[in-house]
């Protein structure tokens, strides 16, 4: 186990409905990267906080935005949900915003958009 | 062309086979290199950080040439618990944006 937790496991919206993610990091971690990954695909970057600031985000639109809280958890929201918004989506804690870090995924939440 | 591009697979392998994966990356800034494994339905965990000079685990021999933009994993004597999806991840800026591969199945067979 790697301390990373996330809720809810699961979760069915329809268009248009909003979401929210949430991790708790890893004790001593203060830096979260969140991905989406599709079914055969590899996890793709959507942002990382570092110590309560936006730290690097990927190809996402607007519409997908975090926050990051003092105890280092974060929340993914995700507004005007589409279809193609179905996924995995991961979140991983690190010690640091270093290149050489390793970062620690938790289990995931599984969204479903109808 | 996409970021991170993996040998698409399946693998299938009998037990004991030595199998390399490879992955070639196109951003020649990107920094550091690293393989995860990832098992049927559960999240990434890191197998092995990728250096310039090559890097061994046990079984698991990590390559990075940085001059053809190419990386390689080498599993040898393949254990039926080394069945997984083989994730190729660079990290192309100064903070942790990894780009992952699509990932690259393996399944070990007795």
């Amino acid at each position: 186990e790697t301390g990373v937790t996330q809720s809810p496991t699961h979760l069915i919206k329809t268009r248009g409905q909003q979401v929210t993610l949430r991790c708790s990091s890893q004790s001593g971690h203060n830096t979260v990267s969140w991905y989406q990954q599709a079914l055969g695909q590899g996890p793709q970057f959507i942002f990382q906080y570092y110590r309560e600031e936006e730290n690097g985000r990927g190809n996402f639109p607007p519409r997908f935005s975090g926050l990051q809280f003092p105890n280092y958890s974060s929340e993914l929201n995700v507004n005007a949900l589409e279809l193609d918004d179905s996924a995995l989506y991961l979140c991983a804690s690190s010690r640091t915003s270093g290149i050489q870090e390793t970062q620690y995924f938790g289990p995931g939440t599984r969204l479903l958009v109808l | 062309r996409k970021e991170v591009e993996q040998d698409p697979g399946p693998f299938n392998v009998p037990e004991g086979a030595t199998v390399a994966f490879n992955c070639t990356y196109s951003n020649s800034a990107s920094q550091s290199f690293f393989w995860y494994r990832q098992d049927c339905r559960k999240e990434p965990k890191l197998l092995m950080s990728v250096y310039s000079s090559g890097n061994e685990d046990g079984r698991f021999t990590a390559q990075l040439n940085r001059a053809s933009q190419y990386i390689s994993l080498l599993i040898r004597d393949s254990k039926l618990s080394d069945s997984a999806t083989y994730l190729c991840v660079v990290n192309i800026r100064n903070n942790n944006d990894m780009r992952f591969g699509a990932g690259t199945r393996l399944t070990v067979k007795p």
